[in-house]
């Protein structure tokens, strides 16, 4: 069975505190895409990263990096030096299948506040 | 370039009403998606459309409905309302085939709110 879980479901950093999001997931497919989206207060879901099952490189874009762990199935997203405009909830989705076309399955999500 | 947007921002309607919600994809995608995000429920996949056809369906009651137009835009229908109901819809849209790759933009949201 597919599924996400994000197990903390909040997080309060003071701002230029590095925080961590933790990502599980569970999939038969051997082929399969992960993501990361951000949902701020105006409630739009902002892409922010995807990552096929054979990629295991970590990715680094700005103050945002990604390590995904396919041993542990695990897809971990860290913000270092937080801002107080990173205030959202992120949720880590899974979409199975060769071409990433079909549904997302979403985790519960984080929300992340980040206090000035 | 515009983004996928959808209408109206909020509706509200009785138990029992039918409800019609509306997106527009990104120029050039193919694929529409529905989820339903309810308090407490988080995000679920509702449907997808590709090309005016249904690809898949989430686990959803038969009175969750929609369509795909010509011009890829599409519809949520939602027929004798519930409580329960009570959501922020996300459309989404993406490419499937070509070149680019594949990932889902979703637009602002309708929530729908039934009394």
């Amino acid at each position: 069975a597919q599924k996400v879980t994000q197990a903390q479901t909040e997080i309060s950093v003071v701002e230029k505190e590095d925080v961590t999001l933790d990502c599980v997931y569970e999939t038969r497919d051997t082929t399969y895409y992960l993501f990361w989206y951000k949902q701020p207060p105006s409630g739009e879901l902002v892409f922010l990263i995807r990552r096929n099952s054979f990629d295991e490189q970590n990715e680094i874009s700005g103050r945002y990096s990604w390590n995904f762990q396919k041993s542990t199935s695990s897809f971990n997203f860290t913000i270092t030096a937080s801002q107080v405009v990173d205030s959202a909830v992120y949720f880590c989705a899974l979409s199975e299948g060769a071409y990433n076309t079909d549904k997302l399955i979403f985790g519960t999500g984080t929300r992340l506040q980040v206090f000035p | 370039e515009a983004g996928v947007t959808q209408s109206p921002t909020h509706l509200i309607k009785t138990r029992g009403q039918q409800a019609t919600l509306r997106c527009s994809p990104i120029s050039g995608h193919t694929s529409v998606y529905w989820y339903q995000q309810a308090l407490g429920l988080g995000l679920q996949f509702l449907l997808w459309y590709d090309e005016g056809e249904e690809r898949n369906r989430g686990n959803f009651p038969p009175r969750f409905s929609g369509r795909q137009f010509p011009n890829y835009s599409s519809e949520l229908n939602v027929n004798a309302l519930e409580l329960e109901d009570s959501a922020l819809y996300l459309c989404a849209s993406s490419l499937v085939s070509g070149p680019g790759s594949y990932e889902q933009y979703f637009g602002p949201g309708t929530r729908l709110t039934v009394t």
